[in-house]
């Protein structure tokens, strides 16, 4: 039964630290999105790659936020330095897609619950 | 305004009943999909439409596109349906948006 894993499952971590968030897509989706969820805005699109390369960053905060993809099986997601309003449910998703389209169905792993304090 | 508009944003209903949750759109889309968040935390990706009608057991999705408006029906409702259900969009394809833009879920609680 193929899932999306995501390490840890939950952080506890002081303003100011370092946190980076692991994913492991579905083997052979080329596509990865991160999300975020809290309870004032419900969830957001952060980033997404597609075959490794990052399509859409706009989500992010650019100052602290940074999405990687060092190989086609493990996608991180790092803050530093973190901040409270950070506290949230950070959730990858992957899918299949083809070039001339979009992703289809996306698979959403377990979240990461990060807080900050 | 948000771009995805879902109501009720709450819904309790005893077991056996039919529900409907409706979600309405302001932009163009190439996709519509409909999630389901358990209490536990995790989400399943349920339907994705692009037109039409889908129906999975107990499980009926169906999408207007030039009305744009879609509607999630559950038939014989059952306490194990209480969840958030959640609609999201895929922007029209052309300009490469891939990522989904989400509307803040229904609350449905199924009562015995």
């Amino acid at each position: 039964d193929a899932r999306v894993t995501q390490t840890p499952r939950d952080k506890v971590t002081e303003m100011g630290q370092e946190v980076t968030m692991r994913c492991q897509p579905i083997l052979g989706h080329n596509t990865v999105f991160w999300y975020r969820q809290t309870m004032m805005q419900g969830l957001e699109l952060l980033a997404y790659f597609r075959n490794r390369a990052p399509l859409d960053d706009s989500g992010m905060p650019k100052d602290r936020f940074s999405a990687e993809m060092p190989d086609a099986t493990l996608a991180t997601l790092k803050i530093q330095p973190s901040e409270p309003r950070d506290s949230a449910v950070y959730f990858c998703a992957s899918g299949s897609s083809m070039t001339s389209g979009g992703t289809d169905t996306q698979y959403f792993g377990p979240g990461t619950r990060l807080t900050v304090l | 305004k948000n771009e995805v508009e879902q109501s009720p944003q709450n819904l309790t209903a005893q077991e056996g009943e039919f529900i409907t949750i409706n979600c309405s759109y302001s932009v163009g889309i190439s996709a519509l999909h409909w999630l389901q968040q358990h209490p536990g935390g995790g989400i399943v990706s349920l339907f994705m439409l692009s037109s039409g009608k889908k129906k999975h057991g107990r499980l009926i999705a169906t999408i207007n596109i030039q009305e744009k408006h879609s509607s999630l029906h559950i038939t014989a409702s059952h306490p194990r349906d209480s969840a958030v259900y959640i609609c999201a969009v895929r922007l029209k394809w052309g300009g490469g948006a891939d990522g989904l833009t989400f509307g803040k879920g229904t609350h449905l609680i199924i009562q015995p």
